[in-house]
């Protein structure tokens, strides 16, 4: 049971250049939600998905978009990378409940745009 | 989702308990108070959850007033492993939306 995966774990990538960020989860969770965090900051919440087809904004949507074709799979794509979208994205998976439930967080993804 | 307030940073001594506190003021009767930690840039890991009585597991206790306006998480034990970034989150589920939103949390720091 490999949880959250995310690849790649590093990227490096020039100004305007595209990219999309893989996580997938093989527990059959429903929703799934990317976060970016930058040093000595918390997580901010990216996009977020309640199930194959839907997506939604977080915090801080701008210059990322996303789809949710497969429950398994949640890409992120930068269209054209900004020196600003330097920091470590971590991708996350739960399932529906009542509060009963924890999230799932993958090892991140360390992006540096030049 | 309500919001939490924590402090920024706590030392303890090694095999000393850490406890961390947690406001929730605005807490709604249907919300619950999640804590997750996240040790050196790792992705965050879960810790407990509760509703209104206090909790346990393996790794720490949850207590949690009887107005429900506060928290403390506690690790009876902290070893160095323990230093870690600590995030206390209040969230309600349900089926239209799932999103779990992040303050700043408590930098800990055990100390040997």
């Amino acid at each position: 049971n490999a949880g959250v995966t995310q690849t790649p774990k590093f990227q490096v990538l020039k100004t305007g250049q595209s990219m999309t960020l893989q996580c997938a989860q093989d527990m059959n969770h429903e929703y799934m939600s990317w976060y970016r965090q930058d040093p000595g900051m918390g997580l901010r919440l990216i996009h977020y998905s309640v199930g194959a087809g839907i997506t939604d904004q977080g915090e801080v949507p701008n210059g990322y978009n996303v789809s949710r074709s497969t429950t398994e799979d949640f890409p992120l794509r930068l269209l054209s990378a900004a020196p600003s979208q330097t920091s470590v994205y971590f991708c996350a998976s739960s399932s529906p409940g009542r509060g009963n439930t924890e999230a799932f967080f993958g090892q991140g993804t360390r992006l540096t745009v030049v | 989702d309500a919001k939490t307030t924590q402090p920024t940073s706590m030392d303890c001594a090694e095999g000393r308990a850490a406890n961390l506190p947690c406001n929730h003021s605005t807490i709604s009767g249907n919300e619950y108070v999640y804590w997750y930690r996240q040790i050196h840039s790792q992705g965050p890991q879960y810790i407990i959850h509760g509703l209104k009585n206090n909790e346990t597991n393996e790794m720490a206790s949850l207590i949690i007033t009887e107005d429900r306006k506060s928290s403390t998480l506690i690790l009876p034990h902290a070893t160095l492993r323990d230093t870690a970034v600590y995030y206390c989150i209040v969230r309600f589920t349900k089926t239209s939306y799932d999103k779990v939103i992040f303050g700043p949390g408590t930098s800990l720091s055990v100390i040997p």
